[in-house]
């Protein structure tokens, strides 16, 4: 499997229902980030957890990371069908060689459709 | 201001056409990407500008080029492109450098959806 699977793939919910998408990485990280993006728009920056975090929050957003298992999960709690869009998980690398821009490596992302 | 602006919003081309996509930020950033995407997958990095300078070239094919003409501006110029080509060419900006830049946090424009004929 490819760095940054996700998991599901395609989820459907109903308004007022939490939804959960989860994130599988391979290498180290500095940090880990969500994006949102709404069909054949750009992405859109949700959150960032560091490498050293363990939960955020933003709003109805939820973030967890366990760098043990090299996981991340993404949590809309209340979720409204404003939020029906393609979510991405996305990897910045630990970076020894000390720049300070670089690659986001992208999960495979969750079509979350949040019905009204 | 917050914004990436990337111009055409669609763009049908012939394969022995040369056209240009252009992307525009005022964020002070100093670092530009070039992404294809294709219908239901993840953006895939296509270049990396740090502070006008080329630093990521992903073995794209020689029929995408890329220019930076300023710290502002990066264009895509197109030429003798494939019909599996055609996809969403998205433009990404970042602080590039500091503490912010550390962070790679990444502000895309709405993109250019390309049909190649």
């Amino acid at each position: 499997s490819q760095q940054g699977e996700e998991d599901p793939q395609a989820l459907s919910i109903q308004e007022g229902e939490n939804a959960t998408m989860n994130c599988s990485y391979k290498t180290s990280i500095n940090n880990l980030q969500w994006y949102r993006q709404n069909s054949g728009r750009g992405l859109v920056h949700l959150i960032l957890i560091r490498s050293n975090e363990r939960e955020k929050h933003s709003g109805r957003l939820r973030v967890t990371l366990d760098t043990s298992k090299k996981s991340s999960s993404l949590l809309i709690t209340a979720s409204r069908a404003a939020d029906t869009a393609s979510y991405f998980c996305a990897t910045a690398g630990s970076n020894a060689g000390g720049t300070s821009y670089g690659k986001l490596t992208f999960g495979q992302g969750t079509i979350l459709t949040v019905h009204p | 201001d917050t914004e990436v602006t990337q111009t055409p919003k669609h763009l049908v081309m012939g394969m022995t056409n040369k056209k240009s996509l252009k992307c525009e930020q005022h964020m002070g950033h100093r670092a530009m990407y070039w992404y294809k995407q294709k219908a239901k997958k993840p953006p895939e990095l296509m270049f990396v500008y740090s502070y006008e300078k080329l630093s990521i070239n992903e073995s794209v094919p020689s029929r995408f080029s890329p220019e930076c003409p300023n710290s502002s501006l990066l264009n895509l110029h197109l030429h003798a492109l494939q019909p599996e080509d055609s996809a969403l060419y998205l433009c990404a900006s970042s602080h590039g450098s500091g503490r912010a830049g550390a962070k790679n946090i990444q502000y895309f424009g709405a993109g250019t959806r390309l049909s190649v004929l």
